[in-house]
């Protein structure tokens, strides 16, 4: 069974602050890892994608991928409110499928 | 706006009823999935198409059946169901069906069965 682990939080972060999620995946064979944000009641939207092994950096957002470990993270600098939402972790590889986690609840105070 | 629209977002229907739920993605992909979301359990894959042809089926339950017309529409007809099937449906496109492409989700039909 190929499975993504996260923890399911909530995780809660002053405003300001970097928020840092965590990921693990159990099938060596992934190759792709996304970072979806889901807010209450609403669909999901990408907001990374990684394939390589190291850092991403797109804006306040940076995702790391460690094969080796099997882990990937999203760090998000000078956390806001509105990134308040749930974060799920995605891995791809052979075959027509994404394996999705179950999510991380991330909160941000003001 | 999303590039996947899904109608309806919401229905309620009993067990005897028949419903069906309609996904058009206007990206010019060539894979749509359905999804099915519960509450703090990950996304569940349902269907994968590929160019109009199932290529994956998730064991899923009779009582849910795709239809996929063309490579824009994508439905989910929905007939007997049960209580535990009260969900967030998601479709989803990528651009060619495989595990490495980027899914991009439709906004989803909160479906309530009483």
């Amino acid at each position: 069974q190929k499975e993504v682990e996260q923890n399911s939080g909530p995780l809660s972060v002053p405003e300001g602050a970097i928020a840092s999620l965590n990921c693990t995946y159990s099938d060596r064979g992934s190759q792709s890892f996304f970072w979806y944000r889901q807010y209450s009641g609403k669909s999901p939207e990408l907001i990374m994608f990684i394939y390589s092994n190291g850092d991403k950096e797109d804006g306040r957002f940076t995702a790391q991928l460690n094969k080796a470990s099997q882990y990937v993270s999203l760090l998000i600098r000078d956390s806001q409110p509105s990134d308040s939402a749930t974060y799920l972790c995605a891995a791809g590889g052979g075959g027509n499928k994404l394996v999705f986690g179950a999510g991380t609840i991330l909160r941000v105070k003001s | 706006e999303t590039g996947v629209t899904q109608t309806p977002r919401h229905l309620v229907m009993g067990m005897t009823n028949k419903k069906s739920l309609k996904c058009e993605q206007h990206l010019g992909h060539n894979a749509m999935y359905w999804y099915k979301q519960s509450a703090k359990k990950p996304l569940e894959l349902m269907f994968v198409y590929s160019l109009e042809e199932r290529v994956e089926n998730n064991s899923v339950p009779s009582r849910f059946s795709p239809e996929c017309p063309n490579s824009s529409h994508l439905f989910l007809h929905l007939h007997t169901l049960q209580p535990e099937d009260s969900a967030l449906y998601l479709c989803a496109s990528s651009p060619s069906g495989g595990g490495t492409d980027t899914q991009y989700f439709g906004p989803g039909t909160r479906l309530t069965v009483l």
